[in-house]
């Protein structure tokens, strides 16, 4: 089925470094979830955007909902060991409930 | 949030048989998804359950391969039906509820791994 790109695919990053990691779409969404999966889990929700603009934080973790409402972001700031996982975004589309996902962006944390 | 669990956690079938995986919830909730999970790859949509009526299939997806139930508002089971070693995937069961925003949101169950021989 249709998915979002994500990029990066993946990342190796150094303990206490900030990372950054974006979704883009063809078609306009009005909802952006962004997921962590760990390893054996169901994926779970992080953060929640609903307005084009939006800025949302979630203690060390902040999501952005594009102006074109086409992408979003989300930033990690200051990584530690258990932010390794598999983050998703997904977005819905006006009067559907249904999400898209993301292909992931796989992220290695070195100590 | 939501509590969700699914059983079993895990399982390794046989090929041409059938395996019927349940999604329980903590609480009583209108619609329940069922996701497909490929190795290494992103989640898919299977189908939308509600309780009361059929299950809405995706593209790619039909009921004679994963015939859902949805006897009430906090219980779903999908069954794989012949499985084939493509069938190996973990299968994810989500719920909908509405978050602080009055927006709503989806939140997952564990997930079952299936590996199929």
């Amino acid at each position: 089925g249709q998915q979002l790109n994500q990029s990066p695919q993946s990342m190796f990053i150094q303990e206490g470094e900030d990372v950054s990691m974006n979704c883009t779409s063809s078609s306009i969404f009005n909802t952006w979830l962004w997921y962590k999966q760990d390893p054996g889990e169901g994926p779970v929700l992080l953060i929640a955007l609903y307005k084009a603009g939006e800025l949302t934080s979630n203690g060390r973790l902040t999501a952005q909902f594009g102006i074109t409402r086409k992408d979003s972001f989300l930033n990690i700031s200051a990584s530690i060991p258990s932010d390794v996982g598999i983050y998703f975004c997904a977005g819905s589309s006006s009067g559907t409930y249904k999400y898209i996902f993301g292909t992931g962006t796989r992220l290695k944390v070195l100590a | 949030s939501a509590v969700i669990s699914q059983k079993p956690s895990r399982d390794i079938c046989q090929r041409g048989t059938s395996l019927t995986i349940q999604c329980q919830v903590d609480s009583q909730v209108t619609m329940m998804f069922w996701y497909r999970q490929q190795p290494g790859q992103s989640l898919t949509l299977i189908a939308t359950a509600n309780q009361g009526s059929e299950a809405t299939y995706e593209s790619g997806f039909v009921i004679d391969k994963f015939p859902i139930s949805r006897p009430n508002l906090t219980f779903s089971t999908l069954t794989v039906s012949n499985m084939s070693p493509e069938d190996s995937s973990i299968y994810l069961c989500s719920v909908e509820r509405t978050g602080v925003n009055s927006y709503n949101e989806q939140f997952f169950g564990p997930g079952t791994r299936l590996t199929v021989l």
